[in-house]
């Protein structure tokens, strides 16, 4: 299995304009995470789907931010108006439905986000 | 709310050494506990796996221990190498899908 994938590794962008991150999960796992790492604030959950359907995005921190899961290999993470405080590293991760409190995650490599 | 707290923050050794890494928790209800590695620039790759009804988990030459009630978790790392040098995170599960990560300690094994 190639892994979570994610596109793209790196996105460079002025304020204002719209970023859209891609996320495909590793076939067969029903749940799928979305992350934000910064210096300031450590690696934070953002969203998560189950079988496609948001849990909980209680992290998401404004409306600017949006994700969607149309079908079990492709998630995205859309930013609608970038800010430059939206520079950050996020990553996506999926895990298998395994046994109660087996859950374990696998992490995609990122994508550094640059907003100018 | 869960809180994550990893000591040291960092750690500069020779290679060889046995080390010692922690990793703290506020709330002890947790369903499991994953150690991870990161390298710079890169994606997190998940070393160890403790289930809460475990005390430890081994694999080569790490190992981790789980103390739920206390609120611990340290990882061991024997006979230290070069390519061990990273950021090891420690994240305890508060649900069986949600984990909250520590602040993590940046390790360099010097050769």
């Amino acid at each position: 299995d190639a892994g979570v994938i994610q596109s793209p590794r790196h996105e460079v962008t002025e304020m204002g304009q719209e970023v859209t991150l891609r996320c495909k999960p590793i076939s067969g796992h029903d749940y799928l995470f979305w992350y934000r790492q910064t210096m300031m604030r450590g690696l934070e959950l953002l969203i998560y789907f189950n079988n496609n359907v948001p849990i909980d995005d209680s992290g998401m921190p404004e409306d600017r931010f949006s994700a969607k899961m149309p079908n079990a290999s492709f998630s995205t993470l859309k930013i609608q108006p970038s800010e430059p405080r939206d520079s950050a590293v996020y990553f996506c991760a999926s895990s298998p439905t395994r046994l109660l409190s087996y859950n374990e995650q696998f992490f995609g490599p990122g994508t550094r986000l640059t907003v100018l | 709310k869960q809180e994550v707290t990893q000591i040291p923050a960092a750690l500069s050794v020779p290679e060889g050494e046995n080390l010692v890494l922690n990793c703290s928790f506020t709330d002890s209800a947790i369903y499991n506990l994953q150690w991870f590695r990161q390298d710079p620039g890169k994606g997190l790759t998940s070393l160890l796996l403790i289930q809460s009804s475990q005390r430890e988990q081994t694999s080569g030459r790490l190992n981790a221990s789980l103390d739920k009630s206390s609120g611990r978790s340290t990882l061991y790392i024997a006979a230290s190498q070069p390519g061990d040098s990273a950021t090891y995170l420690c994240a305890p599960a508060i649900r069986t899908d949600k984990l909250i990560f520590g602040t993590g300690t940046r390790l360099q094994v010097f050769p």
